[in-house]
């Protein structure tokens, strides 16, 4: 059972800007521990989006933002388009020496 | 290009065990700490486990539903993580991913890239 929270899904509007909420506590996201996010396209492995909280690798577009705020974190989309359709996931370290994933959202282009 | 490719899965029955392998190529494999993340049909990700690398160790830590049964090691000459699974149970059926972090120890990290992944079905 993962200890970081994401809503289920989100969807919106092509164009539109959609958000994605990863509530933690203080034994991870809360004790300073980074944040990074993943993009797992339908049948295919997880991709890095964002690391550290709000850094995107290379090839990343930069509709893609994260942000980081006490024991939650968050992934913005902007300008959404039909090929951000996905499951997200959060990930973070935790002081049991463990590492945890959010429990994903699934992004929906209407 | 650094790829990452899993080996090993398929259907093995409860209480058994099953080794998968991944093998790495595109970069130095020795420098970098590797770890397992599975995940269950139509689930989310779940942390496995890690293996350090060898300057550090090569010690490992693993996901607590796990601990005792998976093992984690690595053959640096060959450029391959395995993970040992004993006394496999049905929940932990999944496909399970080969990923890399970004040094050599520190847990607190992203994982990246990652390979396509193996499915293991424990079933008797």
């Amino acid at each position: 059972q993962s200890v970081l929270t994401q809503p289920p899904s989100v969807s919106g509007a092509p164009g539109q800007r959609v958000t994605i909420s990863c509530t933690g506590s203080s034994s991870n996201i809360g004790a300073g521990y980074d944040v990074h996010w993943y993009q797992q396209l339908p049948g295919t492995a997880p991709k890095l989006l964002i690391y550290g909280n709000s850094n995107r690798p290379s090839g990343v577009p930069d509709r893609f933002s994260g942000s980081k705020s006490g024991t939650s974190a968050s992934l913005a989309i902007t300008g959404l388009q039909a090929e951000d359709e996905a499951d997200y996931y959060c990930q973070s370290y935790d002081s049991s020496l463990s590492v945890f994933f959010g429990t994903g959202t699934k992004v929906t282009v209407l | 290009e650094v790829q990452l490719v899993e080996s090993g899965g398929g259907l093995v029955q409860p209480g058994r065990s099953l080794r998968l392998s991944c093998t790495a190529s595109g970069f130095t494999f020795g420098d970098y700490a590797m770890s397992w993340v599975r995940q269950a049909p139509g689930k989310g990700l779940e942390w496995v486990g890690f293996i350090r690398s060898k300057a550090y160790g090569g010690t490992t830590e693993y996901a607590a539903s796990v601990k005792g049964r998976f093992t984690i090691s690595r053959d640096d000459s060959k450029s391959i993580a395995y993970l040992q699974m004993n006394s496999l149970k049905t929940e932990d059926t999944a496909v399970y991913y080969c990923t890399r972090l970004p040094s050599g120890y520190d847990l607190n990290n992203w994982f990246d890239p990652w390979g396509q992944g193996t499915l293991v079905t424990v079933s008797s």
